[in-house]
Parts: structure tokens; C-alpha cells; sequence
């Protein structure tokens, strides 16, 4: 079963407006983290945020925030004043403890986002 | 030299050739791992390290070989690959500590292509 879903395959947004990008996921565990990245087509990947389950407030770094919502199991990523160097694929990845009491992240599809001018 | 480093970036390789994938993490970071990017897939986890000991193997087909000779070092070996197997490969790092985690660092990928 697929753990994180992102729904949205594309996202267009005009320059300076804010868009969020959903996602979804499913756990058992109640020690998560969730996460943010992003990938321009150079192929890095770029951390942007990070959540985790146990945190009070939403996350934000600079232009980027998190919007949990922990009874909903959703993690929409929301990013403010769009740029165009934001143009590029975003993954939603969460942070599982293993039974063997490793952490791995697992990824969902990705979203990708364009910025017009 | 700082942050995690993957080479080659580019690697062309026919299928009965054996290659090797290299990454090094400058961190002090004590987990790193191996993943498969492939077109319109997402990110196949590979192979965990976690204290140089391999702690997941996601049912990865033999070809590719894993070797963590220490925390700072990882490479994937390659043999006898499939055209499927063409992808970006990506290196990742982190710290794990008890109560806290501070995000994954990616190296830039290697393309490889297998002809």
C-alpha cells in the first residue's frame, strides 16, 4: 500500500502568488517525520522542511510552511511568493522506524510544479 | 569538500560490463543510502547502512552489490545489468539520533544508462 500520496501530478502557478502542493500519508507508527524536498532538473535533491508527528507548530523555513494536519494525516507542503527558480519536482517523504529499529524514508510520486511569469 | 558527493555523474555501461557507483558523505553523518529514481516511478529505496551495517535490503535484485567499507564511503556495484536498470541513482546521508532527526542530504545522482 502506498504510504505517501500526492495527488497532484502538475501544479502551475503565477509568479508571487502562493501554492500548495498536497500530500497524504499513512503510518501505524505514532514517532513519524515528514518531509520536503526538492528536485530541479539537475537531479539534487533539495531538503526544504521537516515535520515532526510530536511538533506543536507547523514547520516553516522562510518562504515554505507546512501545514499538518495530524488527524487528517495530511502534510501540505505551502509555499508563498512564487519565484520562478521554483519551478521544478517536489516529493513528500516521511520518516518510518523500522522493525529492526532503523529509520528509512520512503517518497511518494512527486509534484511537478511551474512557475509562469 | 563538503555535503555528499556522488561520481560519475554520468555512466554509459553495456550489460556485461562491471561498474561501480561511489559516494562519500562529509557529515559525520552515521546512516547512508542507495536510491533508484527512474522515469515516472518514485524513489525506490535500495539499501540502508546504518553504522556501516547494512540494515535494509529492499528486495533489490543481486546485480547490484552494495559495500559501506566505513561511515564516510559508499559504492554500489554493478554487473551484468538489465536495460531497465537505467535510472538515476542517488546517494543519501543522515545523522540518527535518539529523539531527533535533522533531514536527509543527497548527493547530485549518477545517470546511468545501460545499453
Amino acid at each position: 500500500a502506498q504510504k505517501i500520496t500526492q495527488t497532484q501530478p502538475g501544479m502551475f502557478v503565477q509568479e508571487k502568488e502562493a501554492v500548495t502542493l498536497d500530500c497524504t500519508y499513512d503510518t501505524s507508527d505514532p514517532s513519524y517525520g515528514l518531509f520536503w524536498y526538492k528536485q530541479p532538473s539537475s537531479g539534487e535533491m533539495i531538503f526544504l522542511i521537516y515535520q515532526g508527528s510530536y511538533d506543536q507548530q507547523n514547520a516553516t523555513e522562510g518562504r515554505y510552511s507546512l501545514n499538518f494536519q495530524k488527524a487528517r494525516k495530511s502534510a501540505n507542503l505551502v509555499i508563498s511568493a512564487s519565484q520562478l527558480g521554483d519551478s521544478a519536482m517536489y516529493f513528500c517523504a516521511m520518516r518510518e522506524l523500522l522493525s529492526g529499529g532503523s529509520y528509512i524514508p520512503t517518497f511518494g510520486r512527486g509534484t511537478s510544479l511551474i512557475v509562469h511569469p | 569538500e563538503t555535503g555528499v558527493t556522488q561520481t560519475p555523474r554520468h555512466l554509459v555501461m553495456g550489460m556485461t560490463n562491471k561498474k561501480s557507483l561511489k559516494c562519500e558523505q562529509h557529515l559525520g553523518h552515521n546512516a547512508m543510502y542507495w536510491y533508484k529514481q527512474s522515469a515516472k516511478k518514485p524513489l525506490e529505496l535500495m539499501f540502508v547502512y546504518s553504522l556501516e551495517e547494512r540494515v535494509e535490503n529492499n528486495s533489490v535484485p543481486s546485480r547490484f552489490s552494495p559495500e559501506c567499507p566505513n561511515s564516510s564511503h559508499l559504492f554500489l556495484h554493478l554487473h551484468t545489468l538489465q536495460p531497465e536498470d537505467s535510472a538515476l541513482y542517488l546517494c543519501a546521508s543522515s545523522q540518527e539520533v535518539a529523539g531527533g532527526h535533522y533531514g536527509y542530504t543527497f548527493g547530485s545522482g549518477t545517470r546511468l544508462t545501460v545499453v
